[in-house]
């Protein structure tokens, strides 16, 4: 079955630090991978995406994630986190001619000032 | 562009009770998708429609939760009658089209269910 797992369930770092979030999936063939954001309050929005070509994808905010085919992972990095980008992140994928979407369970990142 | 809009934003009611959710989607979206989101997990796809037909509802627990998209815009998710385990949150989202190479959904703000 497709899934997609998320290894940290919340991240605590203090402002300037840099961030990874692990994202795995488990699909075959072409993937299409998301991150969302939430932010508190706010609905979930579209981070950044990959569904070809290049595998560093440059998303909004400063963000990217690399996909890493040989490792089924898209880890998504940031080099400096500000206060504000405290909030919840899900990563998410689907498979060629699959419009699901499958979700992790999400992770929480808390920025500490 | 307005985004997805649902209501009510929550809603509490007891077990075996009834409820409904609304969603409006971004205009000119042929897709829309209900999601439910427990506390503490990702969002769960429940149904998918395309337009005014339904083209995945296999995770839907057809007993008790049904979903209308009568004129291929609005749309209504019921449970009826509501159980404890149906405390969540419940999403909508729409897209342009589904299945395009890497095709966002925009997601509304959520309606947040608690069944005492």
């Amino acid at each position: 079955a497709q899934s997609v797992s998320q290894h940290n369930h919340h991240v605590i770092l203090s402002e300037a630090a840099s961030l990874e979030l692990g994202c795995n999936y488990s699909y075959g063939g072409t993937v299409n991978l998301f991150w969302y954001v939430q932010y508190p309050g706010q609905h979930l929005q579209l981070l950044l995406k990959y569904f070809s070509g290049d595998p560093l994808v440059k998303g909004i905010k400063g963000f990217e994630a690399e996909f890493i085919k040989s490792k089924f992972s898209f880890n998504l990095r940031k080099p400096s986190v500000q206060w504000s980008d405290t909030a919840e992140y899900f990563c998410a994928g689907s498979g060629a001619g699959s419009y699901q979407l499958t979700f992790g369970k999400g992770t929480k990142l808390s920025v500490i000032p | 562009e307005a985004g997805v809009a649902q209501s009510p934003r929550y809603k509490i009611i007891e077990k075996r009770q009834s409820v409904a959710f609304w969603c409006n989607p971004i205009s000119g979206h042929a897709t829309l998708y209900w999601y439910q989101q427990i506390l503490g997990q990702g969002p769960k796809l429940l149904i998918q429609f395309q337009n005014n037909g339904v083209v995945d509802d296999s995770q839907l627990p057809k007993d008790r939760f049904s979903a209308e998209r009568l004129k291929g815009v609005d749309s209504t998710l019921k449970i009826q009658p509501a159980k404890l385990e149906d405390s969540a949150v419940y999403l909508c989202a729409s897209s342009i089209l589904a299945g395009a190479l890497g095709e966002t959904q925009y997601f509304g703000p959520g309606t947040r269910l608690l069944v005492l």
